[in-house]
């Protein structure tokens, strides 16, 4: 049974870029959100999708973007890229209707330089 | 910001017992403890969670005081694979954003 697949494992981009996560949730899953971690802090929350449309969302800002598809992948889409956006980007799935803990990638790395 | 307090640091000899501390002094009637923890290089991984009453599964077991305004994470015995960062959340429901604090590392010793 696949979890979760994130999609690069590793990114450089420049500063001023615009970048694509992708994230596939684990099977029977229908909800994603999405986390960052900076480098020795914990995973902050960015947002969730459910049903194709954005639920909840952290204190980030609209650079940050996403989409969810009708397969239930995800997309974090972060423009304008700033030298602080660098960190480990987490994807986590879970099942609306009888939850039984949230499923992580093992994230995309991200470094901006 | 996180609603819990947990020790920066803890070890443990390998084949011991491990106790993960965590106090949530103000938790509310309706949120849950969760407990996660993250192996480096790896995204979280659940463990655990309660409401009220004590819960165990094949991993580990939640004590959860009386008063809920603590609780403990117990490997029954602890390999150096439980090498980690352990974290301990609080949240209202099911589903809802997790909202992560430094956590514990915990490193087992052979």
């Amino acid at each position: 049974d696949a979890g979760v697949t994130q999609s690069p494992t590793h990114l450089i981009k420049t500063r001023g870029q615009q970048v694509t996560l992708r994230c596939s949730p684990k099977s029977g899953h229908d909800t994603v959100s999405w986390y960052q971690q900076a480098l020795g802090q914990g995973p902050q929350f960015i947002f969730q999708y459910y049903e194709e449309e954005e639920r909840q969302r952290g204190n980030f800002p609209d650079r940050f973007s996403g989409h969810q598809f009708p397969n239930y992948s995800s997309e974090l889409n972060v423009n304008a890229l700033l030298l602080g956006d660098s960190a480990l980007y987490l994807c986590a799935s879970s099942l609306d209707s009888g939850w039984y803990g949230y499923t992580f990638g093992s994230g995309t790395r991200l470094t901006v330089v | 910001d996180a609603k819990t307090t947990q020790p920066t640091s803890m070890d443990c000899a390998e084949g011991r017992a491990a106790n993960l501390p965590c106090n949530h002094s103000t938790i509310s009637g309706n949120e849950y403890v969760y407990w996660y923890r993250q192996i480096h290089s790896q995204g979280p991984q659940y463990i655990i969670h309660g409401l009220k009453n004590n819960e165990t599964n094949e991993m580990a077991s939640l004590i959860i005081t009386e008063d809920r305004k603590s609780s403990t994470l117990i490997l029954p015995h602890a390999t150096l694979r439980d090498t980690a960062v352990y974290y301990c959340i609080v949240e209202e429901t099911s589903g809802s954003r997790l909202t992560f604090g430094e956590g514990t590392q915990l490193t087992v010793n052979p």
